[in-house]
């Protein structure tokens, strides 16, 4: 089945020790994203790639970058994570092309929990 | 900015009842996508339905359906035949039909069905 794949669903890291967190999809869509979601609240985007074109929210950290090698990966790098940015982290796709029914509508992976200790 | 407002923060039903969860967003566009997203605890975000501004009948989805008022700038979302497995949090979302790819979220309802 096409999805999109969250690699590790559960990351500790600790304080100012950088992580990646992975994520790939087998849908073959062009558009990926990064969401940051904290306990019972919305998701927040953070950034996301159009194809290879880089675009971040005028608010997110600067301690949180992102790499796109190719159509399949994306990887969300928190530089230096402090305890505020332990959350669920949440990868989504979408099409611009394709069928109209999926055009344009976000699907997204069952997330990474990251602890910061 | 657009806006999405969900003014129920938690809400419950009895299994095979009914139940509305409500929405509204303020936008001056006229090309828009409408979206409920469900999130079971601890577990991935799945797509429930969505709706097109310029579609003037309301989308269903098996037991799910919304009532899509324009003017009024309102998606509620109906559940039918309520299930214990329908018990999550409850997003509604709106994007912009314009090129701009964010997602702008409501705050969630918490739906609780009881056996």
């Amino acid at each position: 089945d096409a999805m999109v794949i969250q690699n590790p669903r559960y990351q500790v890291t600790q304080f100012g020790k950088p992580v990646t967190l992975s994520c790939s999809q087998t849908l073959n869509h062009n558009v990926m994203y990064w969401y940051q979601q904290k306990s019972s609240q919305a998701p927040k985007l953070l950034f996301h790639y159009y194809d290879k074109d880089f675009n971040n929210e005028a608010d997110t950290p600067d301690n949180f970058q992102s790499r796109r090698p190719n159509t399949s990966f994306c990887f969300l790098d928190i530089r230096s994570p402090g305890l505020g940015d332990a959350a669920m982290y949440l990868c989504a796709t979408s099409s611009l092309g394709g069928l109209a029914g999926a055009r344009n509508t976000q699907y997204f992976g069952p997330g990474t929990r990251l602890t910061v200790l | 900015a657009q806006t999405v407002t969900q003014s129920q923060p938690e809400m419950s039903v009895q299994e095979a009842e009914t139940v509305t969860l409500s929405c509204t967003y303020d936008t001056s566009e006229s090309d828009y996508y409408l979206f409920w997203y469900k999130q079971p605890p601890s577990r991935q975000m799945i797509l429930v339905i969505r709706q097109e501004a310029y579609k003037q009948q309301n989308a269903t989805e098996n037991r799910f359906s919304v009532n899509f008022q324009k003017a009024a700038k309102s998606f509620s979302l109906k559940i039918s035949d309520s299930q214990l497995g329908d018990a999550a949090m409850y997003f509604c979302a709106y994007r912009s039909g314009g090129g701009s790819e964010k997602l702008v979220f409501g705050k969630g309802t918490k739906l609780t069905v009881n056996p």
